[in-house]
């Protein structure tokens, strides 16, 4: 069964720094997508960036960007020059490409606070 | 586009009781999945629903079913509620492996 770990519960940064947020994963699959979501206190979940396992090149969206570790089955975000409104939960979530689904597994999250 | 809609936002309910909850997909999306987010976890995945049929289910018990209607819209549905119940019920559409997440309705049992 597919894991998602994430051991940060809690990052704070300053405004306009840069933070990383780590996430690891368990799979025998070869083929997968993964993903980070931000979950604000308006509860609603937002897809931040995308990964598909079978690219090695890392994704990019604007101030945010993973560093994607296929051996290591790591997949951390960064996100640069923080603003305040990044605010939130942050998940990764895991998505297999096999079994005709789109279920996604998720981590138990890191809440961010960006500080003035 | 009006995203992905969740109704109602929030209910309460005392133990034993049955509720519903509603969701209609973005447009366009043909697959509606939910996920029962307990407080300070991860959402948990609890079914999925494509062409109007339970595609695959998590590890929930059968007091929870669903329904997909012909116009994507779904509802899920929790008999015999349980103090444990109480949570962020959470639905998301998608077409092709991305998903697009409702408000969520948020329920506590009493």
């Amino acid at each position: 069964a597919q894991t998602v770990t994430q051991s940060q519960p809690e990052m704070s940064v300053q405004e306009a720094e840069t933070v990383t947020l780590s996430c690891t994963y368990d799979t025998s699959e070869n083929n997968y997508y993964l993903f980070w979501y931000k979950q604000p206190p308006s509860r609603q979940m937002i897809l931040v960036i995308r990964q598909e396992a079978y690219k090695q090149q890392n994704a990019t969206e604007n101030r945010f960007s993973v560093n994607f570790q296929k051996a290591a089955k790591s997949f951390s975000l960064k996100i640069s020059d923080s603003q305040l409104g990044d605010t939130a939960m942050y998940f990764c979530a895991f998505m297999t490409s096999l079994h005709n689904t789109d279920k996604l597994i998720f981590g138990t999250g890191t809440r961010l606070q960006v500080f003035p | 586009d009006a995203g992905v809609t969740q109704s109602p936002t929030h209910l309460i309910k005392t133990r034993g009781q049955q509720v519903t909850l509603r969701c209609s997909p973005k447009s366009g999306h043909d697959t509606v999945s939910w996920y029962q987010q307990a407080l300070g976890q991860g959402p948990q995945f609890i079914f999925q629903y494509y062409e109007e049929e339970e595609r695959q289910r998590g590890n929930f018990p059968d007091r929870f079913s669903g329904h997909q209607f012909p116009n994507y819209s779904s509802e899920l549905n929790v008999n015999a509620l349980l103090l444990g119940d109480s949570a962020l019920y959470l639905c998301a559409s998608s077409f092709f492996n991305e998903q697009f997440f409702g408000p969520g309705t948020r329920l506590t049992v009493l």
